[in-house]
Formats: structure tokens, C-alpha cells, sequence
């Protein structure tokens, strides 16, 4: 699977949209686009995925750009709730294929 | 729907003791995983089940990890002996299938070995 780098950080302000850079500028053409988050204490959850299209579900939209290699996971209305660390992972989907997590991006939002 | 359940949430054993970690996927969910997440890392894939099938465990320290999954649902994690460097969160995980469907994961049960 092709590897991701997303900034080791960020914050925003409670209600404001926030943005989470990820590249992935060695993704091939059968690989997704996958985002986990992992709140402090708790097992990563699932939050969307994508191929080449915008995506958007009840928790998130996902930019995916036009040549593929980077992408944006938008919070719209960021709440203290989705204070986590973020993962961005490349991910083809075989069957055997390993969804292999980096250290991810850590949101906080700030009251 | 229920989540993926765990247990127990928090165990403290001594090095070179064993210990065992259980793990209930959602229902239906054929593809079972479990991971280890060191703190300040990324969770790190263990063993893939599908059904009562081993699918990948080449990350798996077999010397002194195992698992089972033996009815294709409940799966359990042992350790023996455990050695200093396997404290962390032990997290299990199910999907529906293991190509496109997201992964579920439990809470994790927290290891400290002393």
C-alpha cells in the first residue's frame, strides 16, 4: 500500500470547519482512500473513504484531488468531541491487502 | 448494532506470565483482526482472520503470540511469556468483508507488563 504524510498537528476553533491535509503522491489507480479517527481512550473508528470522487456522509466530506496524489477530510462544524488523532491510509482492496496506520494527525479544537 | 466487544479492558500481569484477550465482532462480520497499538504509534496489524481462517499473521511474534478464532466468530489473543515490550492496547477489529468495508474496532484492552 502507498505510504501518507499528514502534518503531525493542527487545531481550530469549536463550530469552524477543519481541514485535514494528507498526500499520498505514490497511490495507485486501485487504491482508496481511507480516514480513521482514534478519540483518547478509545479504538479507531471509521470515518469515510473514497477512490477518486468527492465523498460525504453524516460525519465528513473527502476532497480527493483531480490527479489523486493528496486529499482533504472536511469537519464542517468541528465540536471539543472531535478532539482525536486523524489517519489518513492508503489502502487497496484485496483481500489481503494490510490497512497499515501511521501516527496520524492530532486535531484539537479549541472552545 | 452492537460494536465490537472486548475484554477485559485493563490487565497487569509480570514478565514471563501469560495472558489472554477476548474478542466479540459485530455479528456477521466474517473478517476478524487484531492489532497492537504502542503508545504514541499507529495500530499495527497482528492477525486476519476470515471465518476460522488465518489470512495474514506474518507480523505475529509466533514465539510467544497465538490466536484463535475456532467457530469463526469469538477470537481470542494469548501471550506467554509476556515480555516488557508488549505493553500496549491490544485492539480487535471485525468488517463485513476484508476489501472495501470499513473496520470496526472494540475499545482495547490496555497491557501493562511489569
Amino acid at each position: 500500500d502507498a505510504k501518507t504524510t499528514q502534518p503531525p498537528s493542527m487545531d481550530c476553533a469549536e463550530g469552524r470547519a477543519a481541514n485535514l491535509p494528507c498526500n499520498h503522491s505514490t497511490i495507485s489507480g486501485n487504491e482508496y482512500v481511507y480516514w480513521y479517527r482514534q478519540i483518547h481512550s478509545q479504538g479507531p473508528q471509521y470515518i469515510i473513504h473514497g477512490l477518486k470522487n468527492n465523498e460525504t456522509n453524516e460525519m465528513a466530506s473527502l476532497i480527493i484531488t483531480e490527479d489523486r496524489k493528496s486529499s482533504t477530510l472536511i469537519l464542517p462544524h468541528a465540536t471539543l468531541r472531535d478532539t482525536a488523532v486523524y489517519y489518513c491510509i492508503v489502502h487497496h482492496t484485496g483481500a489481503n491487502s494490510k490497512l497499515t496506520f501511521g501516527k496520524g494527525i492530532t486535531l484539537s479544537v479549541r472552545p | 448494532e452492537a460494536g465490537v466487544a472486548q475484554s477485559p479492558r485493563y490487565k497487569i500481569i509480570e514478565k514471563r506470565q501469560s495472558v489472554a484477550f477476548w474478542c466479540n465482532p459485530i455479528s456477521g462480520h466474517a473478517t476478524l483482526y487484531w492489532y497492537q497499538q504502542i503508545l504514541g504509534q499507529g495500530p499495527k496489524l497482528l492477525i486476519q482472520f476470515q471465518n476460522n481462517g488465518v489470512v495474514d499473521d506474518s507480523q505475529l511474534p509466533k514465539d510467544r503470540f497465538s490466536a484463535e478464532r475456532l467457530k469463526g466468530v469469538d477470537s481470542t489473543l494469548k501471550i506467554q511469556p509476556a515480555k516488557l515490550e508488549d505493553s500496549a492496547v491490544y485492539l480487535c477489529a471485525s468488517s463485513l468483508d476484508p476489501g472495501l468495508a470499513g473496520r470496526y474496532f472494540g475499545p482495547g484492552t490496555r497491557l501493562l507488563v511489569l
